[in-house]
């Protein structure tokens, strides 16, 4: 079975400054999903941003990035000019492109610093 | 759209009880599932369903039973609580099955069994 890991149970940056948080997984498989999620305090779970495997281009949204190494089996996501608003936990997941499983890593509280 | 609604949002249980948890969306998807969250360990895969009728397991099915006889819900039955399934329950839903599209989280329903 596929597992994600996130090696970094909690981090913290400075508002405005540029934080990366870490995931690798392991799978056999070739084609699958990644994916970020956000959930803040409200337990609201958010799609932060996603990256098709099949795709060598990393994924983009706005102040959030993706440094995706499919070789290396990592999926790491980058936060420029951080905001109060970004302070949360930060989800990892893989989702499989054979079945539907999907697996999440344990989570990274991330603390953002006025 | 009210997106994925859950009910209720706090339940406290004594061991032994059963009861269920509602999910509903009323964005015509088809794919829909159940996580439980505990502290440490992210989000694990209880049961999912692929569209009315068809249901399968995740990564912790055991202790919960669910169906699907509408596009629009997916209970989650706990037929004995046990104090193991102590944790906050999340549904979320996607449109297509398997493949790398967003799922949309309820709001999530904590449970505590006694």
């Amino acid at each position: 079975a596929q597992t994600v890991t996130q090696s970094q149970p909690e981090m913290s940056v400075q508002e405005a400054e540029t934080v990366t948080l870490s995931c690798t997984y392991d799978t056999s498989e070739s084609d699958y999903y990644l994916f970020w999620y956000k959930q803040p305090p409200s337990r609201q779970m958010i799609l932060v941003i996603r990256q098709e495997a099949y795709k060598q281009q990393n994924a983009t949204e706005n102040r959030f990035s993706v440094n995706f190494q499919k070789a290396a089996k990592s999926f790491s996501l980058k936060i420029s000019d951080s905001q109060l608003g970004d302070a949360a936990m930060y989800f990892c997941a893989y989702r499989s492109s054979n079945n539907n499983d999907m697996r999440f890593g344990a989570g990274t509280r991330l603390t953002v610093k006025p | 759209n009210a997106g994925v609604t859950q009910t209720p949002k706090f339940q406290v249980l004594k061991t032994g009880q059963s009861m269920t948890l509602q999910c509903a969306q009323d964005m015509n998807h088809e794919y829909m599932s159940w996580y439980r969250q505990d502290p440490g360990m992210g989000l694990r895969l209880i049961h999912y369903s692929v569209g009315a009728g068809i249901t399968d397991q995740g990564e912790v099915p055991n202790g919960y039973n669910v169906s699907r006889s509408t596009t629009e819900d997916f209970p989650l039955r706990l037929l004995s609580a046990a104090p193991s399934q102590t944790s906050v329950y999340f549904c979320a839903s996607s449109y297509r099955r398997g493949l790398g599209d967003e799922q949309f989280f309820g709001p999530g329903t904590r449970l505590t069994v006694l």
